[in-house]
């Protein structure tokens, strides 16, 4: 198994625009996650999907918007774009909903300009 | 609301010295609480989590409900141990994950 997979890997974007980026679980995981992660800082919770339901949420703006497909994969959506929106962007799956064990995927790098 | 704090930014120690990596954290309820850690050119990864009370690669982690702390140790420190190590906390109830700042440790030869 090749672990969480996350696509693109680097990705530039102007201002206002809009990004999707793109993740694959773990087979067999159920719940996937995305953080947001600043340089210096740790990773910051953005969602929580498990079974396609969001089950958690972070202190992000409405322009942040994910889902999650049938075969578990997930798309975060980020829309009008500002340059602090420039980040690490991480996926992670895990089996269960809630306080489980995370596994990450490498990362999208966002830059804005 | 629920935080991680990591004192230290930066901790530089020589191999074969006690290691003690920081960890306090705020949370009203009971909470579920993991060390993290990213090593050169990796992906972030579980070293440990306090309910399963191990020992993973010499490191071992005590909550401490009365102190708010779970600080990561390891009595003797090798090269290999040299990366970022970031403590989360995940509550019991709603699934908002916090994790700290993060520490990087050096470990010089």
């Amino acid at each position: 198994d090749a672990g969480v997979t996350q696509s693109p890997t680097h990705l530039i974007k102007t201002r206002g625009q809009q990004v999707t980026l793109r993740c694959s679980p773990i087979s067999g995981h159920k719940s996937v996650s995305w953080y947001q992660q600043v340089l210096g800082q740790g990773p910051q919770f953005i969602f929580q999907y498990y079974e396609k339901e969001e089950r958690g949420r972070g202190n992000f703006p409405d322009r942040f918007s994910a889902r999650q497909f049938p075969n578990y994969s997930s798309e975060l959506n980020v829309n009008a774009l500002l340059l602090g929106d420039s980040a690490l962007y991480l996926c992670a799956s895990s089996l269960r909903r809630g306080a489980d064990t995370q596994y990450f995927g490498p990362g999208t790098r966002l830059t804005v300009l | 609301a629920q935080r991680v704090t990591q004192p230290e930014k930066l901790l530089s120690v020589f191999k074969g010295a006690p290691v003690e990596l920081k960890c306090n954290y705020s949370y009203s309820g009971s909470p579920e609480l993991f060390w993290y850690v990213q090593y050169s050119r990796q992906r972030l990864q579980l070293l440990l989590r306090h309910i399963s009370r191990e020992s993973i690669k010499g490191f071992t982690a005590d909550l401490n409900k009365g102190e708010t702390s779970f600080h990561l140790k390891k009595p003797f420190a090798q090269e290999e141990d040299s990366a970022m190590y970031y403590c989360a906390l995940s509550g019991t109830g709603s699934y908002i994950p916090t994790f700290g700042r993060g520490t990087s440790l050096i470990v010089h030869p």
